[in-house]
């Protein structure tokens, strides 16, 4: 079975600097992944996804993931943060397996979430 | 203009008491899941319906009982309530052909004394 490890439960880094939040699958089947972020006290919100074509996505907010098919990994990453970025972050993975020919849905696999902590 | 409701935004309630929370969507998405995030942030699914019928059904207390009256809609009734109980519970929804990609309410923290 499909699982998600999220390698780091906290991540704490300084504004402006560079962060990577890590994310391995543990299938090598076909797989669509997504990266969700939740604010404090809200819900989750899709930040990015990888269904096919370009190995690399990008979020309108400045995070990029990119996918690796030999290593299994979807890790998430920003070269300069913001205070505001300070969120819970959920790599999220559904495979073929649990999607039918027309990717109707089944449920998608979860990490146990990254918590990033901006300081000023 | 709200994509994914619910009903309340703060439930406090007794242990032993019935409670229910709301959700409906308006993205005119065929499935419907609730999940329930515990104080370390952990999600875990709970149900999913498509268009009204239950398709995923993980390991939950048969206390909890999801309804769909319609696929715009799935409640959470819960029965007898427990301290363990206490929790953030969140309504997503899906459309067809994403592959999975979801859209979530904004929770609904159930605090049982």
């Amino acid at each position: 079975a499909q699982s998600v490890t999220q390698l780091d439960s906290q991540v704490p880094v300084f504004e402006e600097a560079p962060v990577e939040l890590r994310c391995n699958y543990s299938s090598s089947v076909s797989v669509y992944l997504f990266w969700y972020v939740q604010y404090p006290n809200q819900g989750l919100q899709l930040l990015l996804k990888y269904l096919s074509g370009s190995t690399l996505v990008e979020s309108i907010n400045g995070f990029e993931a990119e996918f690796n098919k030999s290593q299994t990994s979807f890790h998430l990453r920003k070269p300069s943060v913001h205070i505001s970025d300070t969120a819970e972050y959920f790599c999220a993975v559904s495979d073929y397996l649990e999607c039918d020919n027309a990717g109707n849905n089944r449920k998608l696999i979860w990490g146990l979430g990254t918590s990033l902590a901006v300081n000023p | 203009d709200t994509a994914v409701s619910q009903t309340p935004k703060y439930l406090v309630t007794q242990m032993g008491n019935d409670k229910s929370i709301k959700c409906e969507q308006n993205l005119g998405h065929d499935t419907m899941y609730w999940y329930k995030q515990d104080s370390k942030k952990f999600l875990k699914i709970m149900f999913s319906y498509n268009n009204k019928e239950l398709i995923i059904n993980e390991t939950v207390p048969n206390r909890f009982s999801p309804k769909s009256p319609d696929k715009a809609h799935l409640n959470l009734h819960i029965n007898s309530l427990e301290l363990g109980d206490s929790a953030v519970y969140f309504c997503a929804s899906s459309h067809p052909g994403s592959y999975n990609e979801q859209f979530f309410g904004p929770g609904t923290r159930l605090t049982v004394l």
